[in-house]
């Protein structure tokens, strides 16, 4: 069975950063591409981040680029994403997401929240 | 970038069918994804390209992709129907791929 398990999430002050965690299990996690998804309290899905299978290609979504990190362990079966400089409007429910070949999202996690507040 | 509409809300009785657009320019020549989240879980994968199933998800669950619009039907509607709905596609007109998601839809049962 495909699990995916996202930590690291928190209250963080503005400015601040935070890594998030994802684990990997019940699949060939090295064969796969990733991504991160956020969703905003009460907002829509919005993607964030995808790094491929080996690590070697990574896309950011404009409104973070420059500020996060996405990253891989293949020996550990882990992705991370790495945040700094947070703002107000990265307070969101984070998700790590397998990707499939045809450019949809077939397993999620079930999220880690991030609360970036003074 | 690629925008995708969808209504904010469908209603519909159950036993009925709903049916929830996903609009976009040209959305016919993109494949189209929609997923399923229920409140506080994660979304599940109801469709992909355009009109096919995973495996587990219903057969009353079925997609259309054509013109600018993009169509999830929902036959035989149930209670456990009721979810917010997202449609997706992948964007390459950037200078970089990107994945885009509509601004959901929620769906009522009534």
């Amino acid at each position: 069975e495909v699990q995916l398990v996202e930590s690291g999430g928190g209250l963080v002050q503005p400015g601040g950063s935070l890594r998030l965690s994802c684990a990997a299990s019940g699949f060939t996690f090295s064969s796969y591409e990733m991504n991160w998804v956020r969703q905003a309290p009460g907002k829509g899905l919005e993607w964030v981040s995808y790094i491929s299978s080996s690590g070697s290609t990574i896309y950011y979504a404009d409104s973070v680029k420059g500020r996060f990190t996405i990253s891989r362990d293949n020996a550990k079966n882990s992705l991370y994403l790495q945040m700094n400089s947070l703002r107000a409007e990265d307070t969101a429910v984070y998700y790590c997401a397998r990707f499939t070949d045809a450019d949809y999202f077939d397993y999620w996690g079930q999220g880690t929240l991030v609360t970036v507040s003074s | 970038s690629y925008v995708l509409t969808q209504p904010p809300s469908v209603s519909v009785a159950p036993g009925q069918t709903a049916r929830i657009t996903c609009g976009g320019n040209n959305i016919g020549s993109k494949s189209v994804h929609w997923y399923q989240q229920k409140p506080g879980q994660a979304p599940v994968l109801v469709v992909y390209d355009d009109s096919d199933r995973p495996s587990g998800i219903p057969e009353r669950f079925s997609g259309s992709n054509s013109g600018n619009t993009a169509t999830l039907t929902i036959s035989r509607v149930e209670a456990g129907d009721e979810a917010d709905y997202y449609c997706q596609v992948w964007d390459s007109s950037s200078d970089h791929p990107y994945w885009v998601f509509g601004g959901g839809t929620k769906l009522t049962v009534l």
